[in-house]
């Protein structure tokens, strides 16, 4: 049963570029939430998506958005980067309906913008 | 909004020895629910337990275990047997329940290290 998958695992940009990354759920799960991890810090929750909408969002600007596709998978995009953007960023696959259900992290993307 | 705080940056132990790493949390919701993620070097968030705020009962994982104080908001964690493997960021989270998956709102972590 393969788990939640990222790519790419590392990328650098530069200041002023766009980027995609992008997740696939694992295996039963329909909901996919992106999270930006700033070094030596927690994860910050950026927005979910569920049945193809984003149904919440983080303090986030509008540089970045995303997308879910019929299979689940999804993409994370981020336009007109800054030097702040560098960071870890982790997608997470869970249920969207029905109980909470625990969120299941993919090894994530170092995003570095020079 | 939910806050989440781990006031332990970092600890160390030795192999085989217990540790207990704290986290305090503050919400208004009544329903809600509690996580404790370990992110080894690898990077790979990893979950280890979670608990429900309606049970009483502690939730228990093999060696790991919890300490939920549901009237302190405390949610403390119980590593028993260290070993090397369990060498990793700890991340407390909190995630409020209305009937699916919600976000998840994590402290700042704390760095386990365990030593030989």
């Amino acid at each position: 049963d393969a788990g939640v998958t990222q790519s790419p695992t590392h990328l650098i940009k530069t200041r002023g570029q766009q980027v995609t990354l992008r997740c696939s759920p694992k295996s039963g799960h329909d909901t996919v939430s992106w999270y930006q991890q700033a070094l030596g810090q927690g994860p910050q929750f950026i927005f979910q998506y569920y049945e193809e909408e984003e149904r919440q969002r983080g303090n986030f600007p509008d540089r970045f958005s995303g997308h879910q596709f019929p299979n689940y998978s999804s993409e994370l995009n981020v336009n007109a980067l800054l030097l702040g953007d560098s960071a870890l960023y982790l997608c997470a696959s869970s249920l969207g309906a029905g109980d909470a259900d625990t969120q299941y992290f993919g090894p994530g993307t170092r995003l570095t913008v020079l | 909004a939910q806050t989440v705080t781990q006031s332990q940056p970092e600890m160390s132990v030795q192999e085989a020895e217990t540790v207990t790493l704290s986290c305090t949390y503050d919400t208004s919701e009544n329903n809600y629910y509690l996580f404790w993620y370990k992110q080894p070097p690898s990077r790979q968030m990893i979950l280890v337990i979670r608990q429900e705020a309606y049970k009483q009962q502690n939730a228990t994982e093999n060696r790991f275990s919890v300490n939920f104080q549901k009237a302190a908001k405390s949610f403390s964690l119980k590593i028993s047997d260290s070993q090397l493997g369990d060498t990793a960021m700890y991340f407390c989270a909190f995630m409020k329940w209305q009937g699916g998956s919600e976000k998840l709102v994590f402290g700042k972590g704390m760095k386990l290290t365990v030593n030989p």
